[in-house]
């Protein structure tokens, strides 16, 4: 198993430009998620889905889609980005989003917004 | 309102001393879980250990080491004998029953950097 799985690495954007960030998993896990961590502020969650075709608000959505067709993917766009969005974004996935369920999380992407 | 404190930013100490995390969180659930994660320096965070709010009993695993106090609201973390290997940032996790909306959301703390030098 891959686990989750996140592309790209790497990227920087100049302000207005937009792009969607790739989450995979092959763990055939129900809840998905996305969070974004910036310095002394730990993980924050943007955007959840609790399964295919539904997905709902976190603590910041402002400013990020998303959007859950299949159990495998959940991809996380930014419309228009904002120099306000330059931090680090985690995928994460647990088996059905159940109290305890542990979240594992892909290896991050690290975005910079000109 | 932060619900997971973890007070200390970073933490220096020379290897083979112990190193303790401190994580105090804040709750009106009486059903909850606490979690650690790791993150060492290549970014990636690390699955450490999981405890749910009815089980108190401390939990060693290797040099790691857990201590749950409900009275306190605390589950601290503990690092006996330190390694570089160590160094990484350390978070602590809040997941609540509240609503079954709010299960697999996460609160995460600030984390603290643990330095750990030869």
């Amino acid at each position: 198993n891959a686990g989750v799985t996140q592309t790209p690495k790497f990227q920087v954007l100049k302000t207005g430009q937009s792009m969607t960030l790739q989450c995979a998993q092959d763990m055939n896990h129900e809840y998905m998620s996305w969070y974004r961590q910036d310095p002394g502020m730990g993980l924050r969650l943007i955007h959840y889905s609790v399964g295919a075709g539904i997905t709902d608000q976190g603590e910041v959505p402002n400013g990020y889609n998303v959007s859950r067709s299949t159990t495998e993917d959940f991809p996380l766009r930014l419309l228009s980005a904002a120099p306000s969005q330059t931090s680090v974004y985690f995928c994460a996935s647990s088996y059905s989003g159940s109290l305890g369920d542990t979240q594992y999380f892909g290896p991050g992407t690290r975005l910079t917004v000109l | 309102a932060q619900k997971v404190t973890q007070a200390q930013t970073e933490i220096s100490v020379v290897e083979k001393e112990d190193v303790t995390l401190d994580c105090v969180y804040e709750t009106r659930d009486t059903t909850y879980y606490l979690f650690w994660y790791k993150q060492p320096p290549s970014g990636e965070l690390v699955f450490l250990i999981r405890r749910n709010s009815f089980d108190e009993q401390n939990e060693i695993s290797g040099r790691y080491s857990w201590n749950f106090q409900k009275s306190t609201s605390s589950f601290n973390f503990t690092i006996t004998a330190s390694q570089v290997v160590d160094s990484a940032v350390y978070f602590c996790a809040l997941s609540e029953a509240g609503t079954t909306d709010s299960w697999g959301k996460f609160q995460f703390g600030a984390g603290t950097q643990v330095v750990v030098t030869p």
